[in-house]
This record gives C-alpha cells, sequence and structure tokens, in this order.
C-alpha cells in the first residue's frame, strides 16, 4: 500500500539554526500539507500546497516557515532561524483531491527538537 | 466546520465493542462526518466516513441517526493495539477548504 513518508524521523537543532523536514507524499496525489504537533497538545495545520504553490496557511506560517516542491517527488518544510517553541512533531500529509471530506494520508512525522 | 463535542478519554478492555459518540449539534446540509485515529508517535489515519444512517469497513462501523446531530464510531472486539486518540470532524464537502482542523479527539484506553 502506498505510503507517505518522512526523514528524518527525529531533529534535533540548536535555537537559531535552519532546518529541513522532508517528504515523499503518495506519488499520484496532487495536494500536500503540512500539520504540527506540540508535545500533549492538537494536530494543528499549518500549510496547504497545490500546483506548486501555497492553497492556504494558518497563522503560525508565518515568514520563518516556508515549503517547497524541488523535484516531482518531495516536499519539504523549510524552517529558519529555529525557536524552543517550534519543538514538536511535524507531519506531512497528501491527498488525491481536495477538500477536507477526501482522505489525507499522513506520514510518520518528524521529531523536532530545538535546544 | 461545525463544532464536536467528544468525550477526553474513554477505558475499555479488550475484547469488548467500544463507542465513542460525537454530538455536532449545527452540523450543516452539506456536512460528512469523518473518523480519525492516530496511535502514539505516529500521523492521524483516517478510519471512516458517513452522511446518514450506517456506514461499516474493515475496521469501524459508524452509526448516524435521522437528524445527524450527533455520530457514533464502533470499533468491534478491541484489542490492545486500538489504544489511540479517535478524532471525529465534521466538514462541508462542496467546500475546498482544504486543512483539517483537529480537536482533542477521545483517547481510548484499552486494558488487558
Amino acid at each position: 500500500e502506498p505510503e507517505v513518508t518522512q526523514t528524518p524521523s527525529h531533529q534535533v537543532t540548536q535555537m537559531g539554526q535552519e532546518v529541513i523536514l522532508r517528504c515523499v507524499p503518495i506519488s499520484n496525489h496532487l495536494y500536500f500539507y503540512w500539520y504540527r504537533q506540540i508535545l500533549g497538545q492538537k494536530v494543528e495545520f499549518l500549510v496547504s500546497f497545490y500546483n506548486n504553490e501555497i492553497s492556504e496557511k494558518s497563522e503560525i506560517f508565518d515568514d520563518q516557515f516556508s515549503v517547497e516542491r524541488p523535484d516531482g517527488s518531495n516536499f519539504t518544510l523549510k524552517i529558519r532561524s529555529t525557536k524552543l517553541e517550534d519543538s514538536a512533531m511535524y507531519f506531512c500529509a497528501s491527498s488525491q483531491l481536495a477538500g477536507v471530506n477526501n482522505e489525507q494520508f499522513f506520514g510518520p512525522g518528524t521529531r523536532l527538537t530545538v535546544l | 466546520l461545525a463544532k464536536t463535542t467528544q468525550p477526553i478519554s474513554m477505558d475499555s478492555y479488550e475484547g469488548q465493542e467500544v463507542n465513542i459518540t460525537c454530538s455536532h449539534n449545527n452540523i450543516a446540509t452539506n456536512d460528512y462526518i469523518t473518523w480519525y485515529q492516530q496511535f502514539p508517535s505516529q500521523g492521524p489515519r483516517f478510519i471512516i466516513q458517513g452522511y446518514k444512517t450506517k456506514v461499516t469497513n474493515e475496521v469501524a462501523s459508524l452509526f448516524i441517526p435521522a437528524d445527524r446531530k450527533s455520530s457514533t464510531l464502533s470499533l468491534p472486539r478491541v484489542s490492545l493495539s486500538d489504544t489511540a486518540v479517535y478524532y471525529c470532524l465534521v466538514g462541508d464537502i462542496k467546500t475546498r477548504d482544504d486543512k483539517i482542523i483537529f480537536g482533542k479527539g477521545t483517547r481510548l484506553h484499552i486494558l488487558p
């Protein structure tokens, strides 16, 4: 069964450093998403991406964040100048169709720890 | 998205049927009801979706009464591996609103 993959599984970085989280969505999917989950809290939407541009972003997704689909398979989330409060699980998701009622397939997540 | 209310946590024993009820009093005509499951340290996973009456798949059943103001996710004969957080979502199938807004969900703990 096709699945979304994410690398690395765990990233440790120093405050102020830049990190890039990588995702490989399911191959025939057209819509891509990033969510994050701070330990013990809700899963929060960050951004959705379609046709090489951002469709929607949340208040969390400020200028510190950017997304890119550099080639036909990868989808990346870049966090510039990381802060302690960026420590969280980051989940990538993809879907074949748009709309919240269409199944989104989530990856296993990247645990980001900012020291 | 319609507001949903579900229990914060539930405990059950292996082999029992578990029913998790979600209230969505202001559900709109075009809204569908979707449930996701999240195991510890994993991403959420779609379980089931329905509009009215009953839907069943290999994982669960979803019961929706005629007024659609609530829905019940039913997990038959649970095992320890069903310990997870279960999220009830209600959304309009006709909008292009792509984001999923997760609530706190119901933390289900299966005991041996």
